[in-house]
């Protein structure tokens, strides 16, 4: 069965900083790769995917990951911090031979202070 | 298009009872799903749909069941609610897995429900 790891609980970044949010996973096969984020009392909104092609995708609001297949990893990652990205992030996988069961990670928050 | 939509928001139940959380998309989706979400654990699946009248277990099913008679409606129903079923509940939707599996799941903004 797929797992994902998100090793931090907690990531804490200077506006106009770079950030970077942590995901690793495991598949038996090849997976698809999703970012979400979730603003307090909300629903989760969609950022990203990795399907297949580039290993650097580009999502909403200027996130960004990259698809490490051999480090087995995804993750999250903006050049420049705004106080607005505070939020919970979601790492999850896929595993394209599982079609129906998607895994979440524990999820990040993330904390840009001002 | 107003998306995947659940009812109630939030809700207080004493230990023993029955209820029925409400979930419609309107995205003509076939693929439907439950998940929790409690500290620490992130989101876990809790039963999943791939079309009317196909229903399937996921990581968490107990104390929980489903039904699917229609494309849109995806209820989902604590049969004798217990403490440890306070948590945050989100539906989500997306269209057919399968090959396309590759498919963004949305999400519902969520049913807060505490048991007493």
């Amino acid at each position: 069965a797929q797992s994902v790891a998100q090793p931090e609980d907690q990531v804490n970044v200077a506006e106009g900083n770079p950030l970077t949010v942590k995901c690793t996973y495991s598949v038996s096969g090849n997976p698809y790769l999703f970012w979400y984020v979730q603003y307090p009392n909300r629903g989760l909104q969609f950022l990203l995917k990795y399907i297949t092609g580039d290993n650097l995708v580009k999502g909403s609001y200027g996130f960004e990951a990259e698809f490490n297949k051999s480090q087995t990893s995804f993750h999250l990652k903006k050049p420049s911090a705004l106080v607005s990205d505070s939020a919970l992030y979601f790492c999850a996988v896929r595993d394209r031979d599982n079609n129906n069961d998607m895994r979440f990670g524990a999820g990040t928050r993330l904390t840009v202070k001002p | 298009n107003a998306g995947v939509t659940q009812t109630p928001k939030f809700q207080v139940l004493k230990t023993g009872q029955s209820m029925t959380l409400q979930c419609a998309q309107d995205m003509n989706h076939e693929y439907m799903s439950w998940y929790r979400q409690d500290p620490g654990m992130g989101l876990r699946l809790i039963h999943y749909s791939v079309g009317a009248g196909i229903t399937d277990q996921g990581e968490v099913p107990n104390g929980y069941n489903v039904s699917r008679s229609t494309t849109e409606d995806f209820p989902l129903r604590l049969l004798s609610a217990a403490p440890s079923q306070t948590s945050v509940y989100f539906c989500a939707s997306s269209y057919s897995s399968g090959r396309f599996s590759g498919n963004t799941i949305y999400f519902g903004e969520g049913s807060w429900l505490t048991v007493v």
